[in-house]
């Protein structure tokens, strides 16, 4: 079974600062992705971006972006140019890649979350 | 383009009731996953319909159970409620295996 582990309960940055968050994971698959979402205190889950096990680049979405190291199983959150909008839980979720009959029998195994609190 | 729609956005039961819960994927998604989420067990994999067919299962007892309909929606039931089932049922729905799951606001389940 995948485990997902956040080992930073709570972090706080300062606005327009710069703040990574970790994640770490153990699987025995070698095709599978990996997401980070964020949960504003609305609830909603928010997907703030992806990456495919396969691909050895980096994803970056704006201010977002990942360092990915699939040998270590780590793929941590950079956030930067905090801005206020950015305080959330953010949750580290994994999810096993397609099936040999093409659909996904996947599911999202979220690591326990990180509470991000951006100072003004 | 309409999110998933979670209904309701509340709900106050009794131990012992039944409850269901209704999740209205993205137009054109077919898979709607369901998750718990308590402050104790964090967001928990409860399972994950495709095309009307169950086909994940988390580790909850039989009182949990679900089903999907043709149009997609998909609803979840769960029977003889404990204190312990309190918690934020999220509904989430994709297009394919290999896209990611877009998210409901979910329905907020109190026991008392």
């Amino acid at each position: 079974a995948q485990t997902v582990t956040q080992s930073q309960p709570e972090m706080s940055v300062q606005e327009a600062e710069t703040v990574t968050l970790s994640c770490t994971y153990d699987t025995s698959e070698s095709d599978y992705y990996l997401f980070w979402y964020k949960q504003p205190p609305s609830r909603q889950m928010i997907l703030v971006i992806r990456q495919e096990a396969y691909k050895q680049q980096n994803a970056t979405e704006n201010r977002f972006s990942v360092n990915f190291q699939k040998a270590a199983k780590s793929f941590s959150l950079k956030i930067s140019d905090s801005q206020l909008g950015d305080a959330a839980m953010y949750f580290c979720a994994y999810r096993s890649a397609l099936n040999a009959g093409g659909t996904s029998y996947g599911k999202l195994t979220f690591g326990q979350g990180t509470i991000l609190t951006v100072h003004p | 383009k309409a999110g998933v729609t979670q209904t309701p956005r509340y709900l106050i039961k009794t131990r012992g009731q039944q409850v269901t819960l209704s999740c209205s994927p993205i137009s054109g998604h077919r898979s709607v996953s369901w998750y718990q989420q308590t402050p104790g067990q964090g967001l928990q994999f409860l399972f994950e319909y495709f095309s009307e067919t169950q086909r994940n299962k988390g580790n909850f007892p039989g009182r949990f159970s679900g089903r999907q309909f043709s149009n997609s929606r998909s609803e979840m039931n769960v029977s003889t409620l404990e204190l312990g089932d309190s918690a934020l049922y999220l509904c989430a729905s994709s297009l394919t295996g290999d896209q990611p799951q877009h998210f409901g606001d979910g329905t907020r389940l109190s026991i008392l």
